[in-house]
């Protein structure tokens, strides 16, 4: 099955500064890799999701890029601010797996005023 | 309606009771998960519905029972749970299993079994 790993667990950065989170996958079949976001006692929300055709994509601040031949993607987020302070899930499924979610461990996010 | 709602928002239950857990969409989705999550670590696939029928069983034990009465509900019964259950259980929703579709999640039964 699918492996999907995540680095780094924790992240600080200072509030106007970049953060970048890494997840990378097993299964050369997984097709969709999404993102989501969790604050403290609150539901998992998609924030940007990627699909295997393309190699990056762009929300405003936000940004996802994929790297099929290495299987990797990452999140980046611009000009951070308090309230994107999280934690930050990747997940990739495929078609074989049924649009299963294999979920990475996390990152908690933590912006510093 | 563009969510996915649950009930109850918290739950406590003894070891000896039986509980229901209740998640509603009104979106036309067809494919309806659980999750189970403990604090910090990302959701635990446990149960997958598809078309109403149950597709998937991540290997959960017996004390939790899936039903899906109808396309739009999904139910969790909870019986003799051990307190190791205690966890946020969360609900979710995509159009269907194309790998490609969003899965709509929500809010969750925070769960505390004494």
């Amino acid at each position: 099955g699918e492996n999907v790993e995540q680095h780094p667990s924790t992240l600080s950065v200072q509030e106007g500064d970049s953060a970048v989170i890494k997840c990378t996958y097993s299964d050369s079949a997984s097709n969709y890799f999404p993102w989501y976001k969790q604050e403290l006692g609150k539901r998992p929300q998609l924030i940007i999701d990627i699909r295997s055709n393309v190699g990056e994509k762009k929300d405003q601040r936000i940004a996802v890029t994929l790297n099929k031949t290495a299987k990797h993607f990452s999140l980046h987020i611009t000009e951070t601010q308090p309230e994107d302070s999280a934690v930050y899930f990747c997940a990739a499924s495929s078609r074989l797996s049924g649009n299963q979610f294999y979920f990475g461990t996390g990152t908690s996010l933590t912006v510093i005023p | 309606d563009t969510e996915v709602t649950q009930t109850p928002k918290h739950l406590v239950m003894g070891m000896t009771n039986k509980k229901s857990l209740k998640c509603e969409q009104h979106m036309g989705h067809r494919a309806m998960y659980w999750y189970k999550q403990k604090a910090k670590k990302p959701p635990e696939l446990m149960f997958v519905y598809s078309y109403e029928k149950l597709s998937i069983n991540e290997s959960v034990p017996s004390r939790f029972s899936p039903e899906c009465p109808n396309s739009s509900l999904l139910n969790l019964h909870l019986h003799a749970l051990q307190p190791e259950d205690s966890a946020l259980y969360l609900c979710a929703s995509s159009q269907d299993r194309v790998p490609t579709n969003e899965q709509f999640f929500g809010p969750g039964t925070r769960l505390t079994v004494l």
